[in-house]
């Protein structure tokens, strides 16, 4: 089975400009999140989607936005983009089973703001 | 204060070492925990999920958990130049449809051969 894919792996942008990532979870899994990690440090909670549907956001400005498709994947924009959004964007797929929720990463989009 | 408190490192040890990785955490809400593995400019990889107070052994990886001292750790044995990453570790207060998880900062270690 293919694990959580992430597209692009890297990619480069403007200050002020507009970025859209973009995820697809593992097959079955409905639950998507997205997190920001800054180099050297954990990554930060930014929005969770659970069929369709908002389940949770993270200290982020209104700049952050995302969605999530019928087929469960999801994307997430970035509007204004400032030199400190330069960063690995991870997104996680998670299911439960047996009561617990495992969640699993891709390999991240690695945005750069210049 | 930060929620999730990990030591950074970064931490050398020698080959077939026992490595004990730790954090600690202020929010009592917490119920579920993990420990992540992230290899340079990779996502970061489920090693280990616990739930409330106890041990779970998988392979040459333990994880402790002590709620009442707000402790978990995550114990490698017989250490191997592969194990060398950061790892993780993670929480989180809910589990089915809401799952947000606070992580530590990661502590990067290195396995010396």
């Amino acid at each position: 089975d293919a694990g959580v894919t992430q597209s692009p792996t890297h990619l480069i942008k403007t200050r002020g400009q507009q970025v859209t990532l973009r995820c697809s979870p593992i097959s079955g899994h409905k639950s998507v999140s997205w997190y920001q990690q800054v180099l050297g440090q954990g990554p930060q909670f930014i929005f969770q989607y659970y069929e369709k549907e908002e389940r949770g956001r993270g200290n982020f400005p209104d700049r952050f936005s995302a969605r999530q498709f019928p087929n469960y994947s999801s994307e997430l924009n970035v509007n204004a983009l400032l030199l400190g959004d330069s960063a690995l964007y991870l997104c996680a797929s998670s299911f439960t089973t047996g009561g617990n929720t495992e969640a699993f990463f891709g390999q991240g989009t690695r945005l750069t703001v210049v | 204060q930060k929620e999730v408190e990990q030591d950074p490192g970064p931490l050398s040890v020698p080959e077939g070492a026992i490595v004990s990785l730790n954090c600690t955490y202020s929010n009592s809400a917490f119920q579920y925990f993990m420990w992540y593995r992230q290899y340079s400019r990779k996502g970061p990889e489920l090693l280990m999920y616990t739930y409330s107070s106890g041990n779970k052994e998988d392979g040459r990886f333990t994880a402790q958990v002590d709620k009442s001292s707000k402790y978990i750790s995550l114990f490698i044995r017989d250490s191997q130049p592969s194990d060398s990453a950061t790892y993780l570790c993670a929480m989180s207060e809910y589990n089915f449809g809401n799952e947000k998880l606070t992580f530590g900062t990661g502590t990067r270690l290195t396995i010396i051969p």
